[in-house]
Formats: C-alpha cells, structure tokens, sequence
C-alpha cells in the first residue's frame, strides 16, 4: 500500500518570503503521480501542481515549484513570493496503478504580514 | 450548479443513528470518490465508484457504512448506528474516467457530520 508523510503539521512564512513544504511517500510502483493540493478555509480542495514520476524535470506552476527527488521518495513544494492569500492547508497527494488518491495529512501553512 | 454538490453540508446526529450524505458530482464524470477527512488525520479514502465496474470499497471502516451510486450519477454514503468517532467532514469528488492521473478531481465542499 502507498503511503503520504507530510511531517510539517504547520507552517508560517512572512508576505513575500519563500515557503518549502515536505512530502515523502513511500510505494513500489515506478509509474505513478503526485500532487499538491491547497485547502483553504471554504474546504474546496484546489490543484496547486502536479508532477509525473517518470519526467525528471521538476513542475513549475507560476509561484509554485517542486522539488522531486524519485530515488529519495521525495516531493517537496516550494511557495514564492507568498502572498496572503496563500493561507490554507496544503495536501500531497499520490495516485499509482490502483486509481485512488492517497493524501498525506497535510501541512497548515500560515501566511502573516 | 457545475460544481460537485454535497448536502447537508453540516449534520448533526446523536450516536446510533443512521445518517445519508448525498454527492452530486459534475455531469459526465464517471468517476467519483468519497473520502473523509478528520482534524489532524488527512483525508482518508472511503470509495471510489467508476462508471458500471465494481466500486474499489477498500476504504471503507467498517460494515456500518455503505455507499451507492445510482444511474452513475448520484451518490449516497450511509453510516449506520454512528458512533462519536465518525465525526468529520466527509468529502465527495468526481472526475472524467482518467482525470485523477491528471489531478482533474473536483471536489464538493463536504459535509460535517457531528455525532453527539
């Protein structure tokens, strides 16, 4: 069975400083997805970024970056610039051959002036 | 609506009885999932439901819940004889047949179920 840590349970960062959040996931499958997933207070889960395990080339998204490390089992987020409204409960998420989201229990990311 | 919609979005119940939570996922989504998230515990998968096969039940706690998906479209998540650890917020997400590869899964705003 896969498995998500997300060993961060908060986070804070100051307005326009650099945020890294971590995500180390355990699975046997070499083809496989992982994700990170933004929650803010309304509980609408949002995508953030998504990373295939067989590209080497780390995602970008704007302001949001990963890290992916394959052999390490590592997938890490990196926030730009953070901004308040980047507030809110982020997820790492993985899906391999069986279809279903795995989450991580997520890292409460903090934003202040 | 074109979202995914979940009711009730809030539930409050006294242990032993039965609850239903309703998903009603996004037109032509064939895929759809239900998961329960609890403070500090992630979110937790339940079900997953795509077009006629067999649903993936593997998440599912324990025989007091059951879920359906009627016409491939609706679906109803029960709990009987809740007990005060079944309070979270349960969440429902829908996706066309291959969208979670692509991490295309829409997700409802969940309902909070409360058991006294």
């Amino acid at each position: 069975a896969q498995t998500v840590t997300q060993s961060q349970p908060e986070m804070s960062v100051q307005e326009a400083e650099t945020v890294t959040l971590s995500c180390t996931y355990d699975t046997s499958e070499n083809n496989y997805y992982l994700f990170w997933y933004k929650q803010p207070p309304s509980r609408q889960m949002i995508l953030v970024i998504r990373q295939e395990a067989y590209k080497q080339q780390n995602a970008t998204e704007n302001r949001f970056s990963v890290n992916f490390q394959k052999a390490a089992k590592s997938f890490s987020l990196k926030i730009s610039d953070s901004q308040l409204g980047d507030t809110a409960m982020y997820f790492c998420a993985f899906i391999g051959t069986a279809s279903k989201l795995t989450f991580g229990t997520g890292t409460r990311l903090q934003v202040t002036l | 609506g074109a979202g995914v919609s979940q009711s009730p979005s809030n539930k409050v119940t006294e242990k032993g009885k039965d609850v239903e939570l309703r998903c009603d996922p996004i037109s032509g989504h064939t895929a759809l999932y239900w998961y329960r998230q609890s403070l500090g515990q992630g979110l937790e998968f339940l079900i997953y439901f795509q077009g006629n096969s067999a649903p993936d039940k593997s998440g599912l706690p324990s025989d007091r819940f059951s879920a359906e998906r009627t016409g491939g479209s609706v679906s109803t998540l029960t709990i009987q004889r809740t007990q005060q650890e079944d309070s979270a917020v349960y969440l429902c997400a829908s996706t066309p047949r291959g969208g979670a590869y692509t991490g295309e899964l829409f997700f409802g705003e969940g309902s909070r179920l409360t058991v006294l």
